[in-house]
Parts: C-alpha cells; sequence; structure tokens
C-alpha cells in the first residue's frame, strides 16, 4: 500500500527557509488519480491545510500563509516538497504530507505520513 | 478561510452514542457534499473515517457515520468504545481548490 515519509530539519531559526519533502512508496507522484497534499499541527492545537499539489506541478495553498509556502513534485525521485519561507515561532508545528483525492474529492487525505516536528528558534 | 465550528469536547459513555457537530457556512460545509472526518490518538498521525459527508474508506467500522444538514456536518459515534477516545476533526472543500479543518473534538470515553 501507498506509505509516506517526511523528512528535513527539526529546528529552524527564525526569518529562514523551511524545507522539507515527502518520500513515497507503493505508489507514484506521477499519478493523474490522486494529489499530494502538505498539511501541519501546532503543539496542542488543531490540524491546518497548507496546500496540494498535483503531478503535473499545479498547487493550491491556504491564502492565510500569504504568499510564502511553494510546493513541487519530483517525479525522478518519486518525492513533493514544500518551502515555506520567513519563519516564525508561530510556524512551530508537525508537519504532515498525505496522498490527497482521488480526482476532485477534496478533503480527503489518505493515508497520512507519520509527520516531522519542526521547531522555529534561535 | 475560516476554520469550521466543532465542539470542544464531548463525551459519553460505553456502549452509548455521540454525535460531533461541525458547523460551517454556504461557501463551503452548505454548499458541497465533500465533508471528510479524521481520528487522531495521541502523538499519532491522523486517520480518515469518514469521506464524501457519508461514505466509509475500507476498514472503518460502520459504528461511525457522518451525515450533514444545511451548513452543518456531523459524526456520529455509536456503541462507544474506549478506542474511540481520541480528536476528531471535520474538513469541508471551500471552493477554489482549497479545503478548511474545524478546530477539533476532543471525545473522553467515561
Amino acid at each position: 500500500q501507498v506509505q509516506l515519509q517526511e523528512s528535513g530539519p527539526g529546528l529552524v531559526k527564525p526569518s529562514e527557509t523551511l524545507s522539507l519533502t515527502c518520500s513515497v512508496s507503493g505508489g507514484s507522484v506521477s499519478s493523474s488519480t490522486y494529489y499530494w497534499g502538505w498539511l501541519r499541527q501546532p503543539p496542542g492545537k488543531g490540524l491546518e491545510w497548507i496546500g496540494n499539489i498535483y503531478h503535473s506541478g499545479r498547487a493550491y495553498y491556504n491564502s492565510s500563509l500569504k504568499g510564502r509556502v511553494t510546493m513541487s513534485v519530483d517525479s525522478s525521485k518519486n518525492q513533493f516538497s514544500l518551502k515555506l519561507t520567513s519563519l516564525t515561532a508561530a510556524d512551530t508545528a508537525v508537519y504532515y504530507c498525505a496522498r490527497a483525492g482521488p480526482y476532485d474529492d477534496y478533503g480527503l487525505f489518505d493515508p497520512w505520513g507519520q509527520g516531522a516536528l519542526v521547531t522555529v528558534s534561535s | 478561510q475560516s476554520a469550521l465550528i466543532q465542539p470542544a469536547s464531548v463525551s459519553g459513555s460505553l456502549g452509548q452514542s455521540i454525535t460531533i457537530s461541525c458547523t460551517g457556512t454556504s461557501s463551503d460545509v452548505g454548499n458541497y457534499n465533500l465533508v471528510s472526518w479524521y481520528q487522531q490518538h495521541p502523538g499519532k498521525a491522523p486517520k480518515l473515517m469518514i469521506y464524501d459527508v457519508s461514505k466509509w474508506p475500507s476498514g472503518v467500522s460502520n459504528r461511525f457515520s457522518g451525515s450533514k444538514s444545511g451548513n452543518t456536518a456531523s459524526l456520529t459515534i455509536s456503541g462507544l468504545q474506549a478506542e474511540d477516545e481520541a480528536d476528531y476533526y471535520c474538513c469541508s472543500y471551500a471552493g477554489s481548490s482549497t479545503v478548511v479543518f474545524g478546530g477539533g473534538t476532543k471525545l473522553t470515553v467515561v
């Protein structure tokens, strides 16, 4: 079955850029049926959708992140990535990647990666 | 987009039924039959329990059921079991390829 695994630094300094990668196994990021999402959860708080990206590279983002987010797909490595700039302490969270869809079944995220805790601190 | 509104906590006894509400607007919950529910145990990733308002993913117990009326979606858990104690989140399509989550509800089984 499809499995996802997040990777990236656990500690990032304020004002710097966070880069996370999600490695997919048992499935292909090039699928035309599914697409791929990033979500996050600050400690003790609820889930927040960050954005989705399609195999074509077309991406949709949460407007609350105000242009700080960029997603990309690397089909050769079967991975997709997240970049979040101008970090503040409010970006401290567990970051999850997930498979989304199929097709236009928005809000359907399954399965999820195990999550990666990112702390923003100097 | 504003977060969907869920009660902060609900509780129920073993074997009983409980319902968690998820209130949105005519721009999200009320306009699309694309509401999903997630269960999250402490320290674990969320798990999909219901999608498209009332459909079950493979392997999910039919003790979990979903419904929608107007701008409010609901998750009902019947025959409460100890392992149902967890946080539950609703999620809805909000148009323009975006989604919005609820704030989460902590279910306590007493």
